[in-house]
């Protein structure tokens, strides 16, 4: 059975532009959500989507957004970079939504480096 | 305010020495916590979920118990592989986000 895919491993960016990060969960499973790592502020929880809606929100500035596709496939989106944005951003999926406990199996993640 | 505290930041064992990790948290009302296990360029992986306390789960070498204000990873005889740093995170019953510890980071030496 794959894993969590998220595409592209590794991204150099300019301040001011914006960045598109993908994510193929596992088959079967509808729950996407995305984190920010950093070795500063450790995990942090940005948003999660189920059946194509977002469920969940973290506190991070609207600049931040996301969406899921029918498939589950989910896009996260980042306008107007910003250097504090350098972080590894991880994607996780889980059969069911984050409010049922279910187990969340992640993918490598997209490594971000805005420079 | 939730919180998550996880200590210590490293650990330095040898191989066979058996120890514990410690998470800390406060929460309003504790709906779940869950400790992963994150290998260098990889992302985490799910190890357990424990739900209320005096709960207790295994796994090889490793098992986790839970109070109600921490929660422990014992790691029996370890081994070079469970190098890695632990992750530990919590779900609150108001707010379903995952809220995550800094991690330890544990360094077996053969």
């Amino acid at each position: 059975k794959a894993g969590v895919t998220q595409t592209p491993r590794y991204l150099i960016k300019t301040r001011g532009q914006q960045v598109t990060l993908s994510c193929s969960p596992i088959s079967g499973h509808r729950s996407v959500s995305w984190y920010q790592q950093t070795p500063g502020q450790g995990l942090q929880f940005l948003f999660e989507y189920f059946s194509e809606t977002q469920r969940n929100k973290g506190n991070f500035p609207g600049r931040f957004s996301g969406r899921q596709f029918s498939n589950s496939r989910s896009e996260m989106n980042v306008s107007t970079l910003e250097l504090g944005d350098s972080a590894l951003y991880l994607c996780a999926s889980s059969p069911g939504q984050l409010l049922t406990n279910t187990e969340a199996f992640f993918g490598q993640g997209t490594r971000l480096t805005v420079v | 305010e939730d919180q998550v505290t996880q200590s210590p930041e490293a650990l330095r064992l040898q191989e066979g020495e058996s120890s514990s990790l410690n998470c800390s948290y406060t929460v309003s009302g504790l709906r779940g916590l869950f400790w992963y296990r994150q290998d260098p360029g990889k992302g985490p992986e799910f190890l357990f979920t424990l739900y209320s306390a005096g709960e207790e789960k295994e796994k090889e070498r490793l098992k986790a118990t839970l109070t109600k204000k921490e929660s422990f990873l014992h790691i029996t005889a370890p081994k070079p592989e469970d190098s890695a740093t632990y992750l530990c995170a919590v779900q609150a019953n108001s707010n379903y986000q995952l809220i995550w510890g800094a991690g330890t980071k544990l360094i077996i030496k053969p």
